[in-house]
């Protein structure tokens, strides 16, 4: 049974603190998805990859976050420093070929930074 | 960028009644995806309707959509307690955008 893993599940820290979430996309799929939720803004988009490539980052606060693909089996979203502002459930969502198919979702990090 | 935009925000109904969500979207589309969340879970793909499709059902789900309108709803026929979740559909060419959901609580 296929599934995109994500950790860790949970992470308390400390504003200022690194954070750096990980994620393992499906076997064989070539796009991936770092995802946002919070009760305010909904679900945004923060990055996406295909063949490891960024695609498109605008979602992302580029002077703290950081999201890479070292290999096609594990993807990366690093916040440094973190802040309050930052806590939320991150999500890592992967899919094949096409980019507007279907998107598989992780459980989600949830981030609390105090 | 494209987003999608559910109606209603939330909907409470009954154990055996039907649900019905809408989307509004604004602009040209592939396709339109309805995902389903569990409270603390990720995100469940539920279906996906292709631009020339109007309408496609999947177990107890039919979903609509009128491309003239910018619009597709999710249907849920004889809804359970089991149903209880918030609904996404999300959009996109280039990437895909999800709204901020309806929040379906079905009361046993």
């Amino acid at each position: 049974d296929a599934r995109v893993t994500q950790t860790p599940r949970d992470k308390v820290t400390e504003m200022g603190q690194e954070v750096t979430m990980r994620c393992q996309p499906i076997l064989g799929h070539n796009t991936v998805f770092w995802y946002r939720q919070t009760m305010m803004q909904g679900l945004e988009l923060l990055a996406y990859f295909r063949n490891r490539a960024p695609l498109d980052d605008s979602g992302m606060p580029k002077d703290r976050f950081s999201a890479e693909m070292p290999d096609a089996t594990l993807a990366t979203l690093k916040i440094q420093p973190s802040e309050p502002r930052d806590s939320a459930v991150y999500f890592c969502a992967s899919g094949l070929v096409q980019i507007q198919e279907t998107q598989y979702f992780g459980p989600g990090t949830r981030l609390l930074v105090l | 960028s494209q987003q999608g935009e559910e109606d209603p925000q939330a909907l409470s109904i009954q154990e055996g009644e039907n649900a019905t969500m809408n989307c509004s979207y604004k602009t040209s589309i592939n396709n339109l995806q309805w995902y389903r969340q569990n409270s603390g879970r990720g995100l469940v793909h539920l279906i996906l309707i292709r631009s020339n499709e109007r309408e496609k059902h999947s177990g107890r789900l039919r979903v609509t959509l009128d491309t003239s309108k910018k619009s597709s709803s999710l249907l849920i026929t004889a809804s359970r307690a089991a149903d209880t979740a918030s609904y996404f559909c999300a959009t996109g060419n280039n990437d895909m955008r999800f709204g901020a959901g309806t929040r379906l609580t079905v009361k046993p």
